[in-house]
């Protein structure tokens, strides 16, 4: 059974600062990683994916792989209350059966 | 703008009752997918169809049978619904061989 291990959360942190979120998976075939943010009560939106090791950015954002250890973070710099959101790690082996994590709740305190 | 739709935002059905979720998207993608999201157990696949009529199962196709008949249109199917299957469901598409970008706003379904 393929898995992605998030913690819950939740994660707070204040207005500015960066926040670090992380995901782990079990599936060394996994070739894509993806994040989606899910506001309450919405569906997910997918806001970055990553097929290489090492760091992927995109604006405030930064996607950072680690095929060895297995583990894919998602860096929010100067986090904003508008980032406040449950944040879903998705790996797949290719773009059909992805498998999610349970997603980690972030509050960003004004 | 790509529009995924779900037939239903909210729905309350009967122990037993078979019931009908249906995915309509708009933009001629390949693929569609059914997934369940629940507190703690995040979202799960259930089916996911890749062309007319082909279907495959994803993790959890216990309970659950699907339908594609057009291109644009992935059905759910609830046999037999039982309060277990209480949950959010979400409809996803996606071109084959792209990212799953594109989600429904989703069906929450009780079962009582």
């Amino acid at each position: 059974q393929k898995e992605v291990e998030q913690n819950s959360g939740p994660l707070s942190v204040p207005e500015g600062a960066i926040a670090s979120l992380n995901c782990t998976y079990s599936d060394r075939g996994s070739q894509s990683f993806f994040w989606y943010r899910q506001y309450s009560g919405k569906s997910p939106e997918l806001i970055m994916f990553i097929y290489s090791n090492g760091d992927k950015e995109d604006g405030r954002f930064t996607a950072q792989l680690n095929k060895a250890s297995q583990y894919v973070s998602l860096l929010i710099r100067d986090s904003q209350p508008s980032d406040s959101a449950t944040y879903l790690c998705a790996v797949s082996g290719g773009y059909q059966k992805v498998t999610f994590g349970i997603g980690t709740k972030l509050q960003v305190i004004p | 703008d790509v529009k995924v739709t779900q037939s239903s935002r909210y729905l309350v059905k009967r122990t037993g009752e078979k019931v009908f979720l249906e995915c309509v998207q708009d933009m001629d993608h390949e693929n569609m997918f059914w997934y369940r999201q629940d507190p703690g157990l995040g979202l799960r696949l259930i089916y996911f169809s890749y062309d007319v009529k082909m279907k495959e199962k994803g993790d959890i196709p216990e309970g659950y049978s699907v339908s594609r008949e057009k291109k644009e249109r992935f059905s759910l199917i609830l046999e037999s619904a039982s309060t277990n299957q209480t949950s959010m469901y979400l409809c996803a598409s996606s071109f084959s061989g792209q990212v799953t970008r594109y989600f429904g706003p989703g069906t929450r379904l009780l079962v009582l």
